[in-house]
């Protein structure tokens, strides 16, 4: 069965600091993603990639990076969190190949004091 | 760019009521988007609940029930009769090939509440 996990799941941070939002997938897609849910905005693309070594730009890039080491694993990183990222991260992966469905991790709620 | 609006904010139904949820999108690519709904049960992260890639076909998954519809743009959710575990949140969504690859793009989300 497909499977993204996400760590951590819940994350409290100050702002100024440094927070990493891990993600793991077994599916073997190229395809990994990162977005954020709000309120009234539904989920928006922050970053994504093609496969090991690639990152793009997604629709909300400001103020986030993203590493993909391998396959398997996609961070998202935030180097000076602010208020306005409080939210839940959500990763995800896909196939084009299978018309883009996209498989999602539970989540990770991240809330910047 | 790509957009997907749908019905905002929460719809309560009552325990074996009829439910429609609209979903509108504009895609910029030449060819046909794909178009999805996903929900997210309480707790639980975003799974599909249906697709469809062909304009004119239907998708079908829990009772639910999606048509693609080319001209009006449209991909409405429909159920015939709900129950109380349906309560959720859900995302109209479309993935069109840009310059860049698959996206998806997310409608804003609506929140199913069936009353027992």
């Amino acid at each position: 069965e497909a499977a993204v996990t996400q760590s951590p799941r819940n994350k409290v941070a100050v702002t100024g600091g440094k927070v990493t939002l891990s993600c793991n997938q077994t599916n073997n897609h190229n395809n990994m993603y990162w977005y954020r849910q709000d309120t009234g905005h539904g989920l928006r693309l922050i970053h994504y990639s093609y496969g090991a070594g690639s990152t793009e730009k997604g629709d909300i890039p400001d103020g986030y990076k993203a590493s993909r080491p391998s396959q398997e694993n996609f961070s998202l990183i935030l180097e000076l969190a602010t208020p306005s990222q409080t939210s839940v991260y959500f990763c995800a992966s896909g196939d084009p190949l299978s018309g883009n469905t996209l498989y999602f991790g539970e989540g990770s709620r991240l809330i910047v004091v | 760019g790509d957009s997907v609006t749908q019905t905002e904010g929460q719809v309560t139904v009552s325990e074996s009521k009829s439910l429609i949820i609209n979903c509108t999108y504009s895609a910029t690519s030449i060819g046909y988007p794909n178009l999805f709904w996903y929900v997210r049960y309480p707790g639980e992260g975003l799974q599909l609940l249906l697709k469809v890639i062909t304009a004119g076909q239907k998708g079908s998954s829990r009772g639910f029930e999606a048509t693609y519809n080319k001209e009006a743009t449209s991909f409405h959710l429909q159920k015939a009769s709900v129950q109380e575990s349906d309560s959720a949140v859900y995302y109209c969504a479309l993935s069109d090939r840009g310059n860049m690859g698959y996206k998806l793009t997310f409608g804003t989300g609506t929140s199913l509440l069936v009353d027992p």
